[in-house]
């Protein structure tokens, strides 16, 4: 069984348009995270969810907007898709974070390849 | 300065050759440290968490120094299997900050 899971795997689209990733964990974990890394490996984070409450929102555009419907899905939402989104974004969970330290062993997704023509 | 540094390589090595890889991190608050592997086109798994008091994991050595804010990672009998992206991650209060990674191509 798959920790981690994200659908697609591959996303072809054009600037402009609308599109969504999924995510879904069956770690039983509390926490999940979107991050992209760059044509350049950088791996950033996006956005972190602990029981669905959103607790880290770094400096994104709005035009990215992630959904938690359960502590087992983070959705990330991306509208009017520009050429700088082009990026692979990775889903991670990890069981918790505790007194605002990372403790926890963060697992990740396989990546949705993103590319915006 | 990044918050977390590391020498991009490639380190090319070969089999059974020991190598040392090296980071230096910005945030004298951080507590948590670890070395994550990336394969090609795969995602970033975790290798080993790092303790102040350093630490063994088969082949692998990991060590610490909060003072100099420095972390190491030493891989003995370098196999062709460890041919990756090495990551040091440092957190930064409840975040994960991510090296840009080390490749190590190890050869025959």
């Amino acid at each position: 069984d798959t920790a981690v899971s994200q659908t697609p795997k591959y996303l072809v689209t054009q600037m402009g348009n609308d599109k969504s990733i999924k995510c879904e964990q069956n770690l039983g974990h509390d926490t999940m995270y979107w991050y992209k890394q760059d044509s350049k490996k950088f791996l950033k984070i996006m956005f972190s969810y602990n029981n669905k409450e959103l607790i880290i929102n770094e400096t994104v555009p709005n035009r990215f907007s992630p959904k938690s419907p359960d502590k087992a899905h983070l959705n990330l939402h991306i509208n009017s898709l520009e050429l700088g989104d082009s990026a692979v974004y990775f889903c991670a969970s990890s069981q918790n974070i505790r007194g605002g330290l990372i403790q926890e062993t963060q697992y990740f997704g396989p990546g949705t390849r993103l590319l915006v023509l | 300065r990044k918050e977390v540094e590391q020498d991009p390589g490639p380190f090319n090595v070969p089999e059974g050759a020991t190598v040392a890889f090296n980071c230096t991190y910005s945030n004298s608050a951080s507590q948590s440290f670890f070395w994550y592997r990336q394969d090609c086109r795969k995602e970033p798994k975790l290798l080993m968490s790092v303790y102040s008091s350093g630490n063994e994991d088969g082949r692998f050595t990991a060590q610490l120094n909060r003072a100099s804010q420095y972390i190491s990672l030493l891989i003995r009998d370098s196999k062709l299997s460890d041919s990756a992206t090495y990551l040091c991650v440092v957190n930064k209060a409840d975040k994960l900050i991510f090296g840009t990674g080390t490749r190590l191509q190890v050869f025959p």
